[in-house]
């Protein structure tokens, strides 16, 4: 069965480091995104794309954080600097179009120490 | 806007009992209702959704919600629960018609216990 893949699955940096994470969505999925899912809440969409191009970032903090997916297949999203606040697991989805469902990844945990 | 409020974040039920989890919603449109699943350090896998159609919804693993209109309600319930039940459950909600542009609840702890 097809699964969306996330690297890496864990990750500790300090604050003010630079961190990544990696996505590669469901072959032939068009649309991906990108969630954070503090502790003992629900995820909250950060972005989302259609093939290469944002089409929702309105909750990404563009200061400190960016995404891309430059061939509108895999997708990485960077946090520059780190703070403690950043602390939650990231969730990678994808679905084949912008209305349909979405499948998750096992997600992304970093801690900020 | 749309919201789903969860009434318990944490439900302890004894193996082979049934199961409850609450979830009431606010929409200003007839909305699409889903319920996730998350187990420890897992993604998240879709239980169920309801999109209009018929009013109890039927998922995986022996989990079915009904969409209660007067209510604004979305509850999850199972006839007997497992252990492997034992897991984060979500309730969601998005615009009618997309299963994306998802808004999460904050989560009910289920515990199943022997």
């Amino acid at each position: 069965e097809a699964e969306v893949a996330q690297s890496p699955r864990y990750k500790i940096t300090e604050k003010s480091q630079a961190v990544a994470f990696w996505c590669d969505p469901i072959s032939g999925h068009a649309t991906l995104y990108w969630y954070r899912q503090i502790l003992g809440q629900g995820p909250e969409l950060l972005v989302q794309f259609q093939d290469e191009s944002v089409v929702d970032d309105s909750q990404l903090p563009k200061d400190r954080f960016s995404a891309e997916r430059l061939k509108g297949v895999d997708s990485t999203l960077k946090i520059q600097p780190a703070e403690l606040g950043d602390s939650a697991m990231y969730l990678c989805a994808s679905s084949l179009g912008p209305t349909g469902e979405l499948f998750f990844g096992e997600g992304s945990r970093l801690t900020v120490l | 806007a749309q919201s789903v409020t969860q009434l318990d974040s944490h439900v302890s039920v004894s193996e082979g009992t049934p199961v409850l989890l609450r979830c009431n919603y606010s929409s200003s449109y007839s909305p699409s209702l889903f319920w996730y699943v998350q187990h420890p350090n897992k993604g998240l896998q879709l239980l169920l959704k309801y999109t209009s159609a018929a009013t109890l919804v039927k998922g995986i693993n022996g989990f079915e919600a009904e969409f209660k209109k007067s209510e604004t309600s979305f509850h999850l319930t199972k006839p007997s629960a497992h252990m492997s039940d034992a897991a984060e459950y979500f309730c969601v909600v998005s615009a009618p018609g997309t299963a994306s542009k998802l808004t999460f609840g904050t989560g009910t702890r289920l515990q199943v216990t022997l």
